[in-house]
């Protein structure tokens, strides 16, 4: 069974910075493109980051480019978001999310943890 | 960057009534990349539909997504209880992916 459960959140001040991490369970994790997708209290879905599976290929929502940083470990079956500079704004619950095919950049996501909550605030 | 617009905002249908929910691309999107999610209060996502058409695993074929260009439908043909829920559109360009802001499917 595909599980991912992502941990590290929690309160934070605003400019301060926080490491999510996603544990992945029940499939060849090397294998697998991964994101991280937040959503806000009572408002939609927002992709933040995507990581091929060997690290070679990464991109940004716009929203965090040069304050998220994602990154993976094949060998810890892994993957993590460093989100440093943190805002108000960037208040959510955070989802890891696996990339349906190994094969296909742009796929749709097929499993996703259950989310961790960030808040930032004073 | 690709706008997804989705509406309506809200559906009020009743059990076994069937649902059309749209999503409109500001820029032609290719029909490989459009996916549609469902999202149950206090949930986590789920797949439904990748490759504009194509059932994820388990899902069952009340479920089906259609489309092409600019418009992509999302039809569930009989409403069942379990089925109330928000549901996205997603499309992928070059580089980013971008959600539609959600449709809600409520009883009526």
């Amino acid at each position: 069974e595909v599980q991912l459960v992502e941990s590290g959140g929690g309160l934070v001040q605003p400019g301060g910075s926080l490491r999510l991490s996603c544990a992945a369970s029940g499939f060849t994790f090397s294998r697998y493109s991964m994101n991280w997708v937040r959503q806000a209290p009572g408002k939609g879905l927002e992709w933040l980051s995507y990581i091929s599976s060997s690290s070679t290929l990464i991109y940004y929502a716009d929203s965090v480019k040069g304050r998220f940083t994602i990154s993976r470990d094949n060998a810890k079956i892994s993957l993590y978001l460093q989100m440093n500079s943190l805002r108000a704004e960037d208040t959510a619950v955070y989802y890891c999310a696996r990339d349906r095919s190994t094969m296909l950049v742009g796929d749709a996501f097929d499993f996703w943890g259950q989310g961790t909550m960030v808040t930032v605030s004073s | 960057e690709i706008v997804l617009t989705q509406s309506p905002g809200t559906l009020s249908l009743s059990p076994g009534e069937r649902a059309t929910l749209s999503c409109r691309a500001s820029q032609s999107v290719s029909s490989t990349y459009l996916a549609w999610y469902q999202q149950k209060s206090g949930q986590a996502p789920r797949l439904l539909i990748y490759g504009a058409s194509s059932r994820a695993t388990g899902i069952p074929d009340r479920f089906s997504g259609s489309g092409s260009g600019t418009d992509f439908t999302l039809t569930i043909s009989r409403l069942e209880p379990e089925d109330y829920a928000v549901y996205y559109c997603q499309q992928f360009d070059t580089s980013l992916w971008t959600f539609g802001q959600g449709t809600k499917v409520e009883i009526k």
